[in-house]
């Protein structure tokens, strides 16, 4: 079964720009989750999504949004890049969110979008 | 809310010494708790995992970890390191209810020859 893939790999963008990556979650996974990784914040949790429905936020502005479609494949857009949006993004799945408090599914990452902001 | 501390930053061993990373976490309820690896330019690879049952967890590539909840400790340990073993490594904690995992800081790990 393939894994997690996200694209593009790599980017390179300027400040003011917008920029969109993908990410295809492992066959017949349905939930998907985004990460940003940065050496000063480490690893932080962007968005989580499950049947086309954002389920939980992390902290982040306004400016990083999220969708997934029905097929289970997400996208994440961030608008307005600054310089401290350079980081690299993972997107991680799992075949469903635990749905209770006392539940939860593990999550298989993907190789991550390496974002560059100029 | 949940938190995971990793007290070090970075870590060398010579090839062939044991390893221990240390990791406590912060939850309320019933952690699940894991340790994931990372190589440079690389995304994270699952090592181990505790959900419940046993505290002592093995893992792939020879790694094993101890949950402790008088200790709020899941630290990672292996008896002999080799140097591909060089990477960072990343213990988390998962939320219960939502597919969210908190991570510590990390831990680089580096091996003298």
């Amino acid at each position: 079964k393939a894994g997690v893939t996200q694209t593009p790999r790599y980017l390179i963008k300027t400040r003011g720009q917008q920029v969109t990556l993908s990410c295809s979650p492992i066959s017949g996974h349905r939930s998907v989750s985004w990460y940003q990784q940065t050496p000063g914040q480490g690893l932080q949790f962007l968005f989580e999504y499950f049947s086309e429905t954002q389920r939980n936020k992390g902290n982040f502005p306004g400016r990083f949004s999220g969708r997934q479609f029905s097929n289970s494949r997400s996208e994440m857009n961030v608008s307005t890049l600054e310089l401290g949006d350079s980081a690299l993004y993972l997107c991680a799945s799992s075949p469903r969110p635990g749905l209770a408090v006392s539940s939860y599914n593990e999550q298989f990452f993907g190789p991550g979008t390496r974002l560059t902001v100029l | 809310a949940q938190s995971v501390t990793q007290p070090d930053i970075h870590i060398t061993v010579s090839e062939g010494a044991s390893l221990e990373l240390r990791c406590n976490y912060s939850y309320g309820a019933t952690p699940y708790l894991f340790w994931y690896v990372q190589s440079p330019g690389q995304g994270l690879q699952l090592l181990l995992k505790y959900f419940s049952g046993d505290t002592l967890v093995q893992g792939i590539k020879g790694f094993e970890a101890e949950f402790k909840r008088s200790q709020s400790s899941f630290n990672l340990r292996k008896p002999s390191v080799h140097w591909s073993d060089a990477a960072e490594y990343f213990c988390a904690v998962g939320a219960g209810g939502a597919q969210k995992l908190v991570f510590g800081q990390g831990t680089r790990l580096t091996i003298n020859p």
